[in-house]
């Protein structure tokens, strides 16, 4: 079965551009969570989504930062005007979700999408 | 607040050596403690946790002991292959939250043969 995915692997982009990260959870997995990886650092969290709740924004770092989830699956991570302190590996992971509890809420991971802002 | 502090990388060993990864925690109460291991060009994978005080978590040979009183998670292994060598996050999840992970900043472990 497919784990999770992330597009595109890397991204290279000039400074005040906007990006787009796309995730693709496992399938029926209904929450779904962003991070972010800084060079030396450990992942900070950014934003979670379970089903048709509201999001949990609370690790958004700067309103240049936004996510959407279509239709409970698949997730983009928009950062506006990016700028050099962007740069990161941007990591997604999906999860059963309430319904299997915390004990069982085992997160699983993509790849990451390496961001280099130039 | 919550936080993880794991000791700074690389750790260099050699094959058959034994392995700790130090791991200590801040956080109210009794959070789930996770170990996360990350190999070359790979996610994430969960390597063990643990849920409770004196819980072992163990898995592929690694083990770690969830100690209140110290406030630890260390890392073991008796001893390390070339495969092992990846980056290991110590984390954890908070009593008040169901999904919330606190990371620490990763450890790279190169094993020589």
């Amino acid at each position: 079965g497919a784990g999770v995915s992330q597009s595109p692997s890397n991204k290279v982009t000039e400074k005040g551009k906007d990006v787009e990260l796309r995730c693709d959870p496992i399938s029926g997995h209904t929450a779904l969570y962003w991070y972010r990886q800084s060079l030396g650092q450990g992942l900070e969290f950014l934003i979670y989504f379970q089903g048709n709740s509201a999001p949990d924004k609370s690790g958004l770092p700067s309103d240049r930062f936004s996510a959407e989830r279509t239709g409970g699956s698949v997730s983009t991570l928009t950062i506006q005007r990016t700028q050099q302190e962007d740069s990161a590996v941007y990591l997604c992971a999906s999860s059963l979700g309430l319904a299997g509890g915390p004990m069982l809420n085992e997160q699983f991971f993509g790849p990451g999408t390496r961001l280099t802002v130039l | 607040g919550n936080s993880v502090t794991q000791m700074e990388g690389p750790v260099t060993l050699s094959e058959e050596a034994f392995l700790t990864i130090n791991c200590t925690y801040t956080a109210t109460g009794y959070p789930s403690l996770f170990w996360y291991v990350q190999y070359p060009g790979e996610g994430l994978q969960l390597l063990l946790k643990a849920t409770k005080a004196d819980d072992k978590g163990s898995n592929k040979g690694f083990e770690a002991t969830y100690r209140k009183e110290t406030t630890s998670f260390h890392l073991e292994k008796g001893s390390v292959q070339v495969s092992d060598s990846a980056v290991y996050f110590c984390a954890l999840r908070p009593m008040d939250s169901s999904y919330k992970l606190i990371f620490g900043s990763g450890t790279r472990l190169l094993v020589r043969p």
